[in-house]
């Protein structure tokens, strides 16, 4: 089935460091791929998403790249401020069955230090 | 928009007992997602209703859990004899139509089982 594969669960950093998340994903058809952020105490919330291969989602100085080739779609960040110290998921919708529920990856954990 | 409504925010049961979640959803999405969210699992996809009819329960436990949407303005999550590892924040998600689009979460609610 449809799966998403976030590699690291924890990121320590300082601020105005550079961010990098790594997400692959698994799928039989042409999937959507999101990227939402979950503040403590909060739901996620979507941060962007891409539908079309080498489509750049971006938001909040965050940007990722549809990668079909590489089946990835790794989140980026040129300086982290201490305030985007949040949990992280990268989440896959398949189109071509619209019966199906979206499926999101472990999740990783940032923490920026001032 | 008061955005996806989850009642209690905090709910703690003994051991055996029974516990109601309960989602109201954005007025006209038609879509309904419930997760689980523990440290050690992550994000857990349990079930899924679109237009009120249920169309994917994969994730939901075979025995206690149950789920309903006797209407489009609420959800409600039943688990029955809880057991200390249902202890968990549940989340409910809604979105306008299906899979593909984004979801939005409620706050979640939080269920300590002693």
């Amino acid at each position: 089935g449809d799966s998403v594969t976030q590699t690291e669960g924890q990121v320590a950093l300082s601020e105005e460091d550079f961010l990098t998340i790594h997400c692959n994903y698994s799928a039989s058809g042409y999937p959507t791929l999101f990227w939402y952020v979950q503040y403590p105490g909060e739901g996620p919330q979507l941060l962007f998403r891409a539908s079309r291969d080498k489509e750049k989602g971006s938001s909040r100085g965050f940007e990722a790249t549809y990668d079909k080739g590489t089946t990835s779609f790794h989140l980026r960040k040129a300086s982290v401020q201490e305030s985007d110290s949040a949990v992280y998921y990268c989440a896959l919708s398949e189109t071509t069955n619209n019966n199906n529920a979206p499926r999101f990856g472990a999740g990783t954990k940032l923490s920026v230090k001032p | 928009n008061a955005g996806v409504i989850q009642t209690p925010r905090h709910k703690v049961t003994g051991k055996g007992q029974e516990a109601t979640l309960w989602c109201e959803p954005i007025s006209g999405h038609s879509a309904v997602f419930w997760y689980r969210q523990t440290i050690v699992q992550g994000l857990e996809f349990l079930t899924y209703f679109r237009n009120q009819a249920p169309i994917d329960d994969s994730g939901m436990p075979k025995e206690r859990f149950s789920a309903q949407m006797p209407n489009q303005s609420h959800s409600t999550l039943k688990i029955q004899s809880t057991q200390p590892q249902d202890s968990a924040v549940y989340l409910c998600a809604s979105s306008l139509d299906w899979g593909r689009d984004e979801q939005y979460f409620g706050p979640g609610t939080r269920l300590t089982v002693l």
